[in-house]
């Protein structure tokens, strides 16, 4: 079965730093996805990406994120100048059709820690 | 603005039993989607299921099932003859038509003790 993948697995940064997380979505997907989760809190959205392009994006998602597709497999999410708290757990997802059925396919997480 | 309520904060309930997790959103689009998603103690995040507004069909998936009644702007999620293996937090989400304003629950425990 497809999966969605992501890089690093976990990653402590100083407060300050530049962190790219990396996601690659299913191959035929158009439409991808970050999330994050503050320990033990809910799910929050972030931003979708579609024909290389943000197509939404929440409040969280200020100038401090970007995201980017390089290379047509990858899709990361780039953090400027990372704060305290910024340390959650980062989803990324993309979404395709099974059957007639849009489902979303979700990454294992990247856990970040800045310090 | 967008809102969604789960009520049930945690449920413990023996194997076998059915369990039913609420779910009440606020939205003033006509227009929008509502999600269902689960999360076992492996962090994971499996996505359940996605629903749009104008499609009032209750669903049914194997074991799940899930009740939209936008009348009473609820879509509660219910596990038939759970198992241990549906233990995990379950949490529903809200965003409008194109996506914008995704808004998830706060989650609900589901215990299912042997």
């Amino acid at each position: 079965e497809p999966e969605v993948t992501q890089t690093p697995s976990h990653q402590v940064t100083q407060m300050g730093q530049e962190v790219i997380l990396r996601c690659v979505p299913i191959s035929n997907h158009l439409y991808f996805y970050w999330y994050r989760q503050i320990l033990g809190q809910k799910v929050e959205f972030l931003v979708s990406f579609y024909n290389n392009e943000i197509s939404e994006k929440s409040e969280i998602f200020d100038d401090q994120f970007s995201v980017e597709r390089p290379d047509g497999s990858n899709f990361t999410l780039k953090i400027r100048s990372t704060k305290l708290e910024d340390s959650a757990m980062y989803f990324c997802a993309s979404s395709g059709y099974s059957g007639s059925q849009e489902t979303q396919y979700f990454g294992p997480g990247t856990r970040l820690l800045v310090l | 603005a967008q809102k969604v309520t789960q009520a049930q904060t945690e449920i413990s309930v023996v194997e076998k039993e059915d369990v039913t997790l609420d779910c009440v959103y606020e939205t003033r689009d006509t227009t929008y989607y509502l999600f269902w998603y689960k999360q076992p103690p492996s962090g994971e995040l499996v996505f359940l299921i996605r629903r749009n507004s104008f499609d009032e069909q209750n669903e049914i998936s194997g074991r799940y099932s899930w009740n939209f009644q936008k009348s009473t702007s609820s879509f509660n999620f219910t596990i038939t003859a759970s198992q241990v293996v549906d233990s995990a937090v379950y949490f529903c989400a809200l965003s409008d038509d194109y996506g914008q304003n995704f808004v998830f629950g706060p989650g609900t425990r589901l215990s299912v003790l042997p």
